[in-house]
């Protein structure tokens, strides 16, 4: 069964630290492109951070530029986002999400998001 | 960064009702538009995929359509198990963006 799982998440102070982590089963992880994308409390999804296969490639979104950090160890089947500097904004459920590329055999690849875990939730409040 | 609009917020609809809502990119996004169903308490299912790809094990009564900056969702005939909040999201650019979300609730 393709399986993304997420753990790492809880309460943390304003300005402190939380490494999240995503473990993959199913599918061979190191394939694909892998994101992490969030939801505070009554909000929409906010994408955060994407890493390409072998981890040579990384974006993020500008709020959390400088402050969050993805990373991906293939040989484990797990992607990280490490995240510093929490602010009370930070707060939300975050998901980890496979990226898959498609159609098969299209002469353009459309990328979308096909598998997501079931979340762990990161409160920063004091 | 590619900002995506949603319209309406929300809506109310009936069973058995057609529903359609649109999606719009702040550019061109071609057809790099994905759509999401969302159920309170759980992850967001990807429905539609590339404008318009039914994603494996969706059902038919979801279509989508469009190109360019302009994208639609339509329910054909809404089911009980369809209310939820419906996301669409752009991957023309490597750091996607999602819409605000609509709001699919029982009238």
């Amino acid at each position: 069964e393709v399986q993304l799982v997420e753990s790492g998440g809880g309460l943390v102070q304003p300005g402190g630290s939380l490494r999240l982590s995503c473990a993959a089963s199913g599918f061979t992880f190191s394939s694909y492109w892998m994101s992490w994308v969030r939801q505070a409390p009554g909000k929409g999804l906010e994408w955060v951070a994407n890493i390409k296969q072998d981890g040579s490639e990384k974006y993020y979104v500008d709020s959390v530029k400088g402050r969050f950090t993805i990373s991906r160890d293939n040989a484990k089947n797990s992607l990280y986002l490490q995240m510093n500097s929490l602010r009370a904004e930070d707060t939300a459920v975050y998901y980890c999400a496979r990226e898959e590329c498609g159609p098969t055999g299209g002469l353009v690849s459309y990328y979308y998001m096909d598998v997501w875990g079931k979340g762990t939730t990161v409160t920063v409040s004091s | 960064d590619i900002q995506m609009t949603q319209s309406p917020s929300s809506l109310s609809a009936s069973v058995g009702d057609r529903v359609t809502i649109t999606c719009r990119a702040s550019q061109s996004i071609s057809s790099y538009l994905n759509w999401y169903q969302q159920k309170p308490g759980k992850a967001p299912k990807l429905l539609i995929y590339a404008a318009s790809s039914l994603q494996s094990g969706v059902p038919s009564r979801f279509s989508g359509s469009g190109s360019g900056t302009d994208f639609t969702l339509t329910i054909s005939s809404l089911q009980p198990e369809d209310f939820a909040t419906y996301y669409c999201q752009q991957s023309y650019s490597t750091r996607f963006t999602f819409g605000p979300g609509t709001k699919v609730d029982i009238k």
